[in-house]
């Protein structure tokens, strides 16, 4: 049962351009929201993360955006760059517990053009 | 500098053998954790342990196991390797009671079973 729904699989975008990537899910209790990063051939990396007491939280060009009661929440990379090209996953967790499970998404690979 | 690392980080073998995989982390954290890396799933979680001699099952464990003798290490076996299991594996860890359960991930096994 997937409980975090990421899309698209895969993105095209001009340097320059905004990147945008969604994740949906569906447990009301997940109430801390990461976005990893991987590059080929490494492990995933936290780029920037939410809780959803804030809609937006946004750190250089990296930005989350969170809409609560539509379960949604959404990384834009404004001016993207050609060393932005990974793939990144989205994630959700019930933080409060404690118990340090994160349920990611299926990852969208970004290809960002010079 | 504290690190999490994976070996070997390249294995073929034969589908019957019983293959290991090693994750040793110097963070001293007590969370532990292995995921599964495919195309269109994302990461998936196998296995993970909250402390010594803790282990859990995760959403796709069968055909795996764990085992936590000391805070550092946690290797995962596949008993009887599958063709199934060709995939990239990750070891992750966290640390107990850290708000926001930053996972810090290995560099990744490479798996091929022919």
């Amino acid at each position: 049962q997937q409980q975090v729904k990421q899309s698209p699989q895969s993105l095209i975008v001009q340097k320059g351009g905004i990147s945008i990537i969604n994740c949906a899910y569906e447990n009301t209790a997940f109430d801390y929201f990461p976005w990893y990063q991987q590059f080929p051939g490494k492990g995933p990396a936290l780029l920037i993360a939410i809780r959803p007491d804030v809609s937006e939280k946004k750190e250089g060009r990296f930005t989350i955006s969170f809409n609560k009661s539509a379960k949604q929440f959404s990384l834009h990379i404004m001016d993207s760059q050609p060393g932005d090209s990974a793939t990144y996953f989205c994630a959700a967790s019930e933080g409060s517990s404690n118990t340090g499970k994160l349920i990611f998404g299926q990852g969208t690979t970004l290809q960002v053009k010079p | 500098d504290a690190e999490i690392t994976q070996s070997p980080r390249h294995k073929i073998t034969e589908t019957g053998r019983q293959v290991t995989l090693a994750c040793h982390q110097t963070w001293n954290h007590n969370n532990m954790f292995w995921y599964r890396q495919d195309l269109g799933h994302g990461l998936r979680l196998i296995h993970y342990s909250y402390g010594v001699h803790d282990t859990n099952k995760g959403e796709v464990s069968d055909g795996y196991s764990v085992s936590r003798s000391n805070t550092e290490d946690l290797p995962l076996t596949l008993e009887s390797a599958a063709s199934s299991q060709t995939s990239v594996y990750f070891c992750a860890s966290s640390d107990r009671g850290r708000l926001g359960n930053e996972q810090f991930f290995g560099p990744g096994t490479r798996l091929t079973v022919l």
